[in-house]
């Protein structure tokens, strides 16, 4: 079977560094992407990666290895509106996405 | 502004009831998605349509029907036939370079 894993909850503290991981196992790869989700909110785009490789944009960046079924979404500087739940999605070989439960973030003070 | 607007924001069915969400786009985007989300697990795809007219089911269509009429519209009905309809209901269209989701702000389906 195809599956994401996350972990279910992290907590850092503002101003610091957090990273996010996410392992995957799923029929063949075609991207993966990340998304930042408010209570109650609409998901919102984060990052998308195809290659290996890290990918900065401003305070998130998010990395991939390919062979090793691997991603995680680093983010800099927390701010108490980072405090939300991220999504991470494999796009499998027949191009349909598969997600994962997502990681609640919580930053404290 | 060019979005993706769902209604109602919350949703209340009776037992036996059906009851249609609705989710319009003016982003002109061709495929169009129902997802459902329930504490603690991944999105689930419920319905997908690439094209007006043209619909295909996700994983877990049962319980649900879909109708694309019109590019910019694509309607969920819950039917009485889902028997665990209380989730958090999210419509996405697809496009840009990466075909990147674009999500609604989502209906919340509850049972009286």
């Amino acid at each position: 079977g195809q599956n994401i894993d996350q972990p279910t909850e992290m907590t850092a503290t503002e101003g610091a560094i957090v990273q996010i991981n996410c392992t995957y196992q799923t029929s063949g790869f075609n991207g993966l992407f990340w998304y930042q989700q408010h209570a109650g909110e609409a998901p919102t785009f984060l990052s998308y990666n195809v290659l290996d490789g890290l990918e900065e944009k401003g305070r998130f960046s998010s990395f991939l290895s390919r062979s090793k079924g691997y991603s995680y979404l680093l983010l800099k500087e927390l701010q108490m509106k980072d405090s939300a739940s991220y999504l991470c999605a494999v796009i499998d070989s027949n191009y349909q996405l598969i997600w994962g439960a997502g990681t609640k973030l919580i930053i404290k003070p | 502004d060019g979005g993706i607007t769902q209604s109602p924001k919350y949703l209340f069915r009776k037992e036996g009831q059906n009851v249609t969400l609705s989710c319009e786009q003016n982003l002109n985007h061709d495929a169009m998605y129902w997802y459902r989300q329930d504490p603690g697990q991944g999105l689930r795809l419920i319905y997908y349509s690439q094209i007006v007219n043209d619909f295909q089911k996700g994983d877990i269509a049962e319980g649900y029907s879909v109708s694309r009429e019109k590019k910019e519209s694509f309607p969920l009905t819950v039917t009485s036939a889902q028997k665990n309809p209380t989730a958090f209901y999210l419509c996405a269209t697809a496009g840009g370079e990466v075909e990147k989701l674009f999500f609604g702000s989502g209906t919340q389906l509850s049972v009286l």
